[in-house]
């Protein structure tokens, strides 16, 4: 069974940085391209990043670009995000989401965890 | 900015047929999933590639395309089916690699 966990949220002041985890477990983590989606309070779906399965090309959107990295450890089954410089609009439940292949863009998501949320504010 | 349009909402009373449209320039070009999700829950693929099912996705939910829409269409419709839907896809200049539509709520009368 695939499962992935999300850990890492809390509540952090505007400007300070938090980084995020996903354990991922039931499927062979290293051939395939991993991402993060966030939803803030009664919103819709934002893809937040995206890595391949070698983290040999990654990808963000614009509202993140130069705050967030994303990251892979494929020897740990794990998933990353170090968010920097947050502001408030980050405010948002934080899911890790399995790629249905190996490279991260154009591709659909197949497993969701259940979110870490991540609350911005002073 | 590269944006998916799908309708806020679509309402269908108990065994009739919903269907949620979404649109953008792009979709002849690029594949659409979409994802349902209820209140408190994670999103679950229901469609992938524009028309295939993922497994133990009920068959009453079929996917389409023709142009610069696609169609998701749930037969049959059930009250367990009351959910929110996202569709999501890409340009087709790599700009803008992951993008989801606005959502629509559908709602069973």
């Amino acid at each position: 069974e695939v499962q992935l966990v999300e850990s890492g949220g809390g509540l952090v002041q505007p400007g300070r940085s938090l980084r995020l985890s996903c354990a991922a477990s039931g499927f062979t983590f290293d051939d395939y391209a991993m991402h993060w989606v966030r939803q803030a309070p009664g919103k819709g779906l934002e893809w937040v990043s995206g890595i391949s399965w070698n983290s040999g090309s990654i990808g963000y959107a614009d509202s993140v670009k130069g705050r967030f990295t994303i990251s892979r450890d494929n020897a740990k089954n794990s998933l990353y995000l170090q968010m920097n410089s947050l502001r408030a609009e980050d405010t948002a439940l934080y899911y890790c989401a399995k790629a249905i292949g190996a490279v991260w863009f154009g591709e659909g998501f197949d497993y969701w965890g259940q979110g870490t949320l991540v609350t911005v504010s002073s | 900015s590269y944006e998916l349009t799908q309708p806020p909402s679509v309402s269908v009373s108990p065994g009739q047929t919903a269907r949620i449209t979404c649109s953008a320039d792009a979709l002849p070009k690029q594949y659409a999933y979409w994802y349902q999700q209820k209140p408190g829950q994670a999103p679950v693929l229901v469609i992938y590639k524009d028309s295939e099912r993922p497994s133990g996705i009920p068959e009453r939910f079929s996917g389409s395309s023709s142009g610069t829409t696609v169609t998701l269409t749930i037969s049959g419709v059930q009250a367990e089916d009351e959910a929110d839907y996202y569709c999501q896809s890409a340009d087709s200049s790599g700009t803008y690699p992951v993008v989801f539509g606005g959502g629509t709520k559908l709602t069973v009368l």
